[in-house]
């Protein structure tokens, strides 16, 4: 069945440096969604890419969608503390119900 | 607005005792519902999904099952719990178009 991976599982970085998360997709995706959960609580949406090549941005954080439609990534500038959580890509293929990522969990030390 | 509910918060059960978690959804109809596992500090698994009343899809076969009696409600069941079904239950919807909105959730101790 349809797999996505997501990495790294963790991330440490001081507050003001940059944050990268990765996501492939063992298929070609209809859209490709982002959630973040903040600690003990439950997974936000955050946005949703749909077309080929596709770059969004909400302020700090910048969302990418492959040309192929396989794979993404979620880049936040100057990190602060307020981004600590775990962020979750999540592929639809066809009809099918979201496939999560296992998440990258970002810690920011201040 | 819409709005979705879950509950309890959290629950502590013996082996052995049946389950029984519930979500509601208010302000739309005929959401897709959804429920998800989440084990301590690890992704999202889906276990079961309703496009309908009375339309469940299984994804994963186990000690759980679920039921959609109307169409903003959609129930968790287990007969006997095992001590594998502790973790974090969640609860999602959407209308088929954009994110899923998810309950605050359901932590789960089996003891």
């Amino acid at each position: 069945g349809q797999q996505v991976m997501q990495i790294p599982q963790y991330q440490h970085v001081q507050e003001g440096e940059d944050f990268t998360t990765y996501c492939n997709s063992s298929t070609t995706l209809s859209n490709i969604q982002w959630y973040k959960q903040r600690p003990g609580g439950h997974p936000v949406f955050l946005i949703q890419l749909v077309k080929s090549g596709e770059v969004k941005k909400q302020k700090r954080l910048t969302f990418q969608f492959g040309e192929a439609k396989k794979n993404s990534s979620l880049h936040i500038t100057a990190t602060q503390t307020t981004d600590v959580g775990t962020y979750f890509c999540a592929g639809v293929s066809g009809n099918t119900p979201l496939v999560f990522g296992k998440g990258t969990r970002l810690s920011v030390i201040a | 607005s819409q709005t979705i509910h879950q509950w309890p918060a959290t629950l502590v059960q013996p082996v052995g005792s049946p389950l029984s978690l519930e979500c509601t959804v208010e302000g739309t109809s005929n959401p897709n519902l959804y429920w998800y596992r989440q084990a301590a500090g690890r992704g999202l698994q889906l276990l079961f999904y309703s496009v309908g009343i009375g339309q469940i899809s299984s994804e994963v076969p186990q000690n759980l099952s679920a039921s959609r009696p109307q169409d903003r409600q959609f129930i968790l069941s287990s007969k006997k719990l095992l001590l594998s079904d502790s973790g974090f239950y969640l609860c999602a919807w959407t209308n088929g178009v954009g994110g899923y909105t998810f309950g605050s959730g359901t932590r789960l101790t089996v003891v």
